[in-house]
């Protein structure tokens, strides 16, 4: 069973501050790597991709990932009331599967 | 204008009833999928499909039947059978049948049986 771990939160940062947002993973056979937000009540959207150890930056986004430590996790810098969303993580399927597995999700709130 | 849309919105039916849930694509992907979402709870699989006139059980099938007659659609019906069906229903797509690329999501359809 392939298993994707994020704390639930909610994570509350102050407006302004950075929010990390952390996940580990099972499948070693993972090669890409998502992030999606969701807000209340509506459906998740695709936010950030990686697919190779190290950062990836865009724009007060940036992802990073540890295949070694199969851990991904998920900044964002200058946090904004409209950040406050529940994260997903969702790595990729390995060995021909074609379904991704995706974490439960953390709750951030940006507090002005 | 590309994208995916699900129909309707919201919906509202009546124990014992069965109802279709419609979910329509024109990003030409070949995989489509349905999950279910419950308040606070991640995303389940019910199916998903590779190519037409083909599609898989996913984690939570009892209850729910599919069909994949054309690539742009891939309807949900949601049947008697399934005991709990008030969720936010989900269909997702994906670019090919890889482990690669990323899932996008149409907008959902609230279903609240009664």
């Amino acid at each position: 069973q392939k298993e994707v771990e994020q704390n639930s939160g909610p994570l509350s940062v102050p407006e302004g501050a950075i929010a990390s947002l952390n996940c580990t993973y099972s499948d070693r056979g993972s090669q890409s790597f998502f992030w999606y937000r969701q807000y209340s009540g509506k459906s998740p959207e695709l936010i950030m991709s990686i697919y190779s150890n190290g950062d990836k930056e865009d724009g007060r986004f940036t992802a990073q990932l540890n295949k070694a430590s199969q851990y991904v996790s998920l900044l964002i810098r200058d946090s904004q009331p409209s950040d406050s969303a529940t994260y997903l993580c969702a790595p990729s399927a390995s060995g021909g599967s074609y379904i991704p597995t995706f974490g439960r999700g953390t709750s951030l709130i940006v507090h002005p | 204008d590309g994208g995916i849309t699900q129909s309707p919105k919201y919906l509202f039916r009546k124990e014992g009833q069965n109802v279709t849930l419609s979910c329509e694509q024109n990003l030409n992907h070949d995989a489509m999928y349905w999950y279910r979402q419950d308040p606070g709870q991640g995303l389940r699989l019910i199916y998903y499909s590779q190519i037409v006139n083909d599609f898989q059980k996913g984690d939570i099938a009892e209850g729910y039947s599919v069909s994949r007659e054309k690539k742009e659609s891939f309807p949900l019906t949601v049947t008697s059978a399934q005991k709990n069906p008030t969720a936010f229903y989900l269909c997702a797509t994906q670019a090919a049948g890889t482990d690669y690329y990323e899932q996008y999501f149409g907008p959902g359809t609230r279903l609240t049986v009664t």
